[in-house]
């Protein structure tokens, strides 16, 4: 039971244009969402975060848009950049004392030079 | 800030030993640890959330008594592997949460091969 989705294992996209990634949930109780970017061998880097209360959510090249009737988000990276390149997965948690994530299955970025 | 560290990075071990993994916040007091397990190509599985001077609590289907979880300060927790087979090979992650509840910061892995 996948409760956090993220459809496309892959995207490409040249560099300068936007990334846009995608990630479905199923729980509605889930209200706090973070992004993370990640190298092979590598732990997760936090990216940003967004929580029910907001549906976006911008910090630099990055922003996370949140849709709650539809229970899904997307990361928009631009403009994107070959260091961009990497995995990217989105997580999600109830609001509920201690914050454990659930990870969606990750999307392999690849930003063409 | 909000620098995590773990310890070994890799480590091989003999089919039968027990395998320590370190996990530190470096820059801040982390209330609550997490442990996680990436297999190749999947996403990561939480394992269990410690908090300091507590019991872990783990998931569902992760035997407590293999995976050895201590949270004895602020800054450091660790997994034990005990009696470990094959299977257990993986890439383990500790994470760390302090002020910011819902922030979480992840170390950068161990790689655990067992022979």
């Amino acid at each position: 039971d996948q409760q956090v989705k993220q459809n496309s294992p892959s995207l490409s996209v040249q560099e300068g244009r936007i990334s846009i990634l995608n990630c479905d949930y199923t729980n509605s109780m889930f209200d706090y969402f973070l992004w993370y970017k990640k190298y092979p061998a590598e732990g997760p880097t936090f990216l940003i975060s967004i929580s029910s209360i907001k549906d976006k959510n911008e910090d630099g090249r990055f922003t996370v848009f949140l849709n709650k009737s539809a229970k899904h988000l997307s990361l928009h990276i631009v403009p994107s950049q070959p260091g961009d390149s990497a995995v990217y997965f989105c997580a999600a948690s109830e609001t509920s004392g201690t914050y454990k994530y659930i990870f969606g299955t990750g999307t392999r970025l690849k930003v063409l030079a | 800030g909000a620098v995590v560290s773990q310890h070994p990075s890799w480590v091989i071990c003999k089919s039968g030993t027990s395998v320590k993994i370190e996990c530190r916040s470096l820059d801040f007091q982390a209330t609550t640890m997490f442990w996680y397990r990436q297999f190749p190509k999947q996403s990561l599985m939480l394992m269990a959330t410690s908090n300091e001077g507590s019991k872990a609590t783990y998931e569902q289907g992760v035997e407590k008594d293999k995976f050895l979880i201590n949270h004895a300060s602020l800054t450091l927790s660790t997994l034990t592997v005990t009696s470990a087979h094959p299977e257990d090979s993986s890439f383990y992650i500790c994470s760390a949460s302090g002020s910011k509840a819902y922030e979480q910061y992840f170390g950068p892995g161990t790689r655990l091969t067992v022979t």
